[in-house]
């Protein structure tokens, strides 16, 4: 089954909105990891976040291991944080990353 | 810290030619290496994971004879599209974690190579 799964897939919304992106993970996966891949294709650390709650000035990401999901919040939303969020969790006993088909992410000024 | 960088960017050969892109940690020592593919709007297929020094570990369904994967040195590692073919066109993007100081928690990627096979 579906290992990694995020909602939305797609998001539109105005500069200064707020935004709730979500990761459902399956029980084979853990060590949680959010990523934004920006316009260009590279891909940024965010968080990583087997469980409990960061926050890095706008961004902050909570993870209950035990629900087995994962929220990334953006608050005021600018135009530079378009681009597809990605959460990705690794197979139990593996080094590799499975990914979720991601959410895009389009901030219009 | 953490940067890995990928060379070329970019890419664009003739159908049968062979293609080799790099990948380097530059600040850390990369013990082990990934090379994923993304077809567009889609999301990052990972093809294998290299360990410093041994043979690369292929997903299913990904030809090993087709995609040459060497991690000769904990700095860099390489894939080698050999006999490219239009079907190939993808973005190439390779990630690396290991040590920096201590173990890694996670992976870091490169900006990744597109390449496109006329």
């Amino acid at each position: 089954g579906i290992q990694v799964e995020q909602s939305p897939p797609d998001l539109i919304l105005q500069e200064g909105a707020n935004s709730t992106l979500r990761c459902n993970f399956s029980d084979s996966v853990n060590n949680l990891q959010w990523f934004h891949q920006n316009p260009w294709g590279q891909l940024i650390n965010l968080f990583y976040i087997p469980s409990g709650t960061k926050q890095n000035g706008r961004l902050s990401a909570t993870t209950v291991a035990t629900e087995r999901y994962s929220l990334l919040y953006i608050s005021s939303s600018q135009t530079t944080d378009s681009g597809v969020y990605f959460c990705a969790g690794r197979i139990q006993g593996a080094q590799k990353l499975v990914f979720g088909q991601g959410t895009r992410l389009t901030i219009n000024p | 810290g953490a940067v890995v960088s990928q060379h070329p960017s970019w890419v664009i050969c003739k159908s049968g030619t062979s293609v080799k892109i790099e990948c380097r940690s530059l600040d850390f020592q990369a013990t082990t290496m990934f090379w994923y593919r993304q077809f567009p709007k889609q999301s990052l297929m990972l093809m294998a994971t290299s360990n410093e020094g041994s043979k690369a570990t292929y997903e299913q369904g990904v030809e090993k004879d087709k995609f040459l994967i060497n991690h000769a040195s904990l700095t860099l590692s390489t894939l080698t599209v050999t006999s490219a073919h239009p079907e190939d066109s993808s973005f190439y993007i390779c990630s690396a974690t290991g040590l920096a100081g201590s173990r890694m928690e996670t992976q870091y990627f490169g900006p990744g190579t597109r390449l496109l096979v006329l």
